[in-house]
């Protein structure tokens, strides 16, 4: 079974300022993939960003990137130049390639302070 | 493009009735949908997995009498919980995942997820 752990329960990080959040994942599996969900107050799960682990380049969207150690099972998300509306849950998840289902870390509380 | 829908929002029920959450998407066919239940400031739980057509896939732990999963067409699939208690009150989420693509892109196609039904049983 696949194991998901986010270990900061909560962050808070100034406007404008950078902030990385931590996932590692326990897995056998080779071929699998990662993604970091993001919830906001209004509880809608929006796919911030996704990794594909048989690519070896770090993904990125916009201000969001993610560190994808394979050997370490480390999977960080870095925002960049935080934003007020980045004040939400962040979850990291994980689906192996043979599978559909997304198993969740618990999350990240982010706090962005004015 | 790839919107999920949830009925109702929210519902408050008496212990002992039903309740019938909707989940659609909206804009795609959704050959699988999920069902999740969160509890506050928790993560989510996968409670079943649902493919058009045929009988659910529920967790460990999920009690299939008690959470009746319909999945009749590529566009709904319904959660039913019977006789509803206090415990079962949570925020339920649907996911959808659109399969008609093949290969690679199949394997991560994202889940879609609809906005969420707040249960509360009195």
């Amino acid at each position: 079974a696949q194991t998901v752990t986010q270990s900061q329960p909560e962050m808070s990080v100034q406007e404008a300022e950078t902030v990385t959040l931590s996932c590692t994942y326990d897995t056998s599996e080779n071929n699998y993939y990662l993604f970091w969900y993001k919830q906001p107050p209004s509880r809608q799960m929006i796919l911030v960003i996704r990794q594909e682990a048989y690519k070896q380049q770090n993904a990125t969207e916009n201000r969001f990137s993610v560190n994808f150690q394979k050997a370490a099972k480390s999977f960080s998300l870095k925002i960049s130049d935080s934003q007020l509306g980045d004040t939400a849950m962040y979850f990291c998840a994980f689906m192996k390639q043979s599978a559909r289902q997304l198993t969740f870390g618990s999350g990240t509380q982010l706090t962005v302070l004015p | 493009g790839a919107v999920v829908s949830q009925h109702p929002s929210w519902v408050i029920c008496k212990s002992g009735t039903s309740v019938k959450i909707e989940c659609r998407s909206l804009d795609f066919q959704a050959t699988t949908m999920f069902w999740y239940r969160q509890f506050p400031k928790q993560s989510l739980m996968l409670m079943a997995t649902s493919n058009e057509g045929s009988k659910a896939t529920y967790e460990q732990g999920v009690e299939k009498d008690k959470f009746l999963i319909n999945h009749a067409s590529l566009t709904l699939s319904t959660l039913t919980v019977t006789s509803a208690h206090p415990e079962d009150s949570s925020f339920y989420i649907c996911s959808a995942r659109d399969g008609r693509t093949s290969g690679v892109r199949a394997m991560i196609n994202e889940q879609f997820f609809g906005p969420g039904t707040r249960l509360t049983v009195l």
